[in-house]
């Protein structure tokens, strides 16, 4: 049973250039949340998709966008890229429904920006 | 608005011997969810334990297990018989139970290393 799947596992882009990346859940998971960690810290939430509709944001700028796709897998999307904007980029999966067992992440992309 | 903090970056264990990692939380919410999650220099956060604060039993995991002292607002983790592969930057996380509300909020990360 394949767990959640990111891609590509690393990057390096430029200042102002756009990037995507990819994530696809767990089996049997609906649900999926991004979140970037900056190194030496803990993940910061980025959002969460439901039903192909973002259904959480936090506190990140409108350069940060996201899809979700009939089949669950999701992409996030950033322009604009900022030196800032380096980090590994975690996605999470879960089950829809009331209680929440805990994510499954993925490994993570690292995005460099240089 | 919720805060989790660690404020151990980094502890020590000799293998075989038993560990203590400490958090603390900041919420007015009476119902939330607390976790431990397991980061290995692999990358994936991988779930230790997981407790609902409506429940007074501390939860266990085989070897690790939590102290919830939920007037307190803390929530610690015990490794007993601690291994080699225990070794990793471990976080605690909350996450409200509001209608409406599905974000973790993470603390800054234990990193733990294990002796042989």
């Amino acid at each position: 049973d394949a767990g959640v799947t990111q891609s590509p596992t690393h990057l390096i882009k430029t200042r102002g250039q756009q990037v995507t990346l990819r994530c696809s859940p767990k089996s049997g998971h609906d649900t999926v949340s991004w979140y970037q960690q900056a190194l030496g810290q803990g993940p910061q939430f980025i959002f969460q998709y439901y039903e192909e509709e973002e259904r959480q944001r936090g506190n990140f700028p409108d350069r940060f966008s996201g899809h979700q796709f009939p089949n669950y897998s999701s992409e996030l999307n950033v322009n604009a890229l900022l030196l800032g904007d380096s980090a590994l980029y975690l996605c999470a999966s879960s089950p829809g429904g009331s209680w929440d067992y805990g994510y499954t992440f993925g490994s993570g992309t690292r995005l460099t920006v240089v | 608005a919720q805060t989790v903090t660690q404020s151990q970056p980094e502890m020590s264990v000799q293998e075989a011997e038993t560990v203590t990692l400490s958090c603390t939380y900041d919420t007015s919410e009476s119902d939330y969810y607390l976790f431990w999650y397991k980061q290995p220099p692999s990358r994936q956060m991988i779930l230790v334990i997981r407790q609902e604060a409506y429940k007074q039993q501390n939860a266990t995991e085989n070897r690790f297990s939590v102290n919830f002292q939920k007037a307190a607002k803390s929530f610690s983790l015990k490794i007993s018989d601690s291994q080699l592969g225990d070794a990793a930057m471990y976080f605690c996380a909350y996450r409200s139970t509001t209608s409406g509300t599905y974000k973790y909020i993470f603390g800054t990360g234990t990193r733990l290393k294990v002796l042989a």
